[in-house]
């Protein structure tokens, strides 16, 4: 049982490039959910998966995109990426517990935008 | 949505118990008090969570005040691996579709010496 895990673990981009952030649960969890965190400040949530092909905006969504086409998956998409998404991502997956619900997060991936 | 407030930073001796105080005296009644911490550079760790009543388990103790005003994480035997930053978070709200937004704010900084 490995958990959540985030692939990469650490990448350098451009300007302007784009990528797509990985994220795999092992669990059979329904929620899933993409955190950003920058130095010295907590986690902002970007945007969330309550079920296999939905997803919704979280607290700061502009200038990426998600998908969840299997229930185990999460994808993080940077369509054009900018210095400001320069970050540690951390991906999270819950059970959908109501009040009790736990979230288990992921070793994180760092980005670079240079 | 209920705030917590937490000390910057702490400092305890191993073997010693460590006592973590958190102010959310706004509080409702339906909200569940999270604990997280997050040892440096990892994605954050579930300690424990409670509504009412205290609560353990293998990591931790949770003490709620009678008013829910206030709660402690108590670290019975901390060790140099407790090093890290504990995060108490009230949940925060209900996403569309389902789903807890947990805010983390900054945290407490837990220093564990020797």
């Amino acid at each position: 049982n490995a958990g959540v895990t985030q692939t990469p673990k650490f990448r350098v981009l451009k300007t302007g490039q784009s990528m797509t952030l990985l994220c795999a649960q092992d669990m059979n969890h329904e929620y899933m959910y993409w955190y950003r965190q920058d130095p010295g400040m907590g986690l902002r949530l970007i945007h969330y998966s309550v079920g296999e092909g939905t997803t919704a905006k979280g607290e700061v969504p502009d200038g990426y995109n998600v998908s969840r086409l299997k229930k185990q998956n999460f994808l993080l998409g940077l369509e054009s990426a900018a210095p400001s998404q320069t970050s540690v991502y951390f991906c999270a997956s819950s059970t959908a517990l109501g009040g009790g619900e736990t979230q288990y997060f992921g070793p994180g991936t760092r980005l670079l935008v240079l | 949505d209920a705030k917590t407030t937490q000390p910057p930073s702490m400092d305890c001796a191993e073997g010693r118990a460590a006592n973590l105080p958190c102010n959310h005296s706004t509080i409702s009644g339906n909200e569940y008090v999270y604990w997280y911490r997050q040892i440096h550079s990892q994605g954050p760790q579930y300690i424990i969570h409670g509504l009412k009543n205290n609560e353990t388990n293998e990591m931790a103790s949770l003490i709620i005040t009678e008013d829910r005003k206030s709660s402690t994480l108590i670290l019975p035997h901390a060790t140099l691996r407790d090093t890290a930053v504990y995060y108490c978070i009230v949940r925060v709200g209900i996403l569309t579709g389902g789903g807890n937004k947990l805010t983390f704010g900054t945290g407490t900084q837990l220093k564990v010496e020797l």
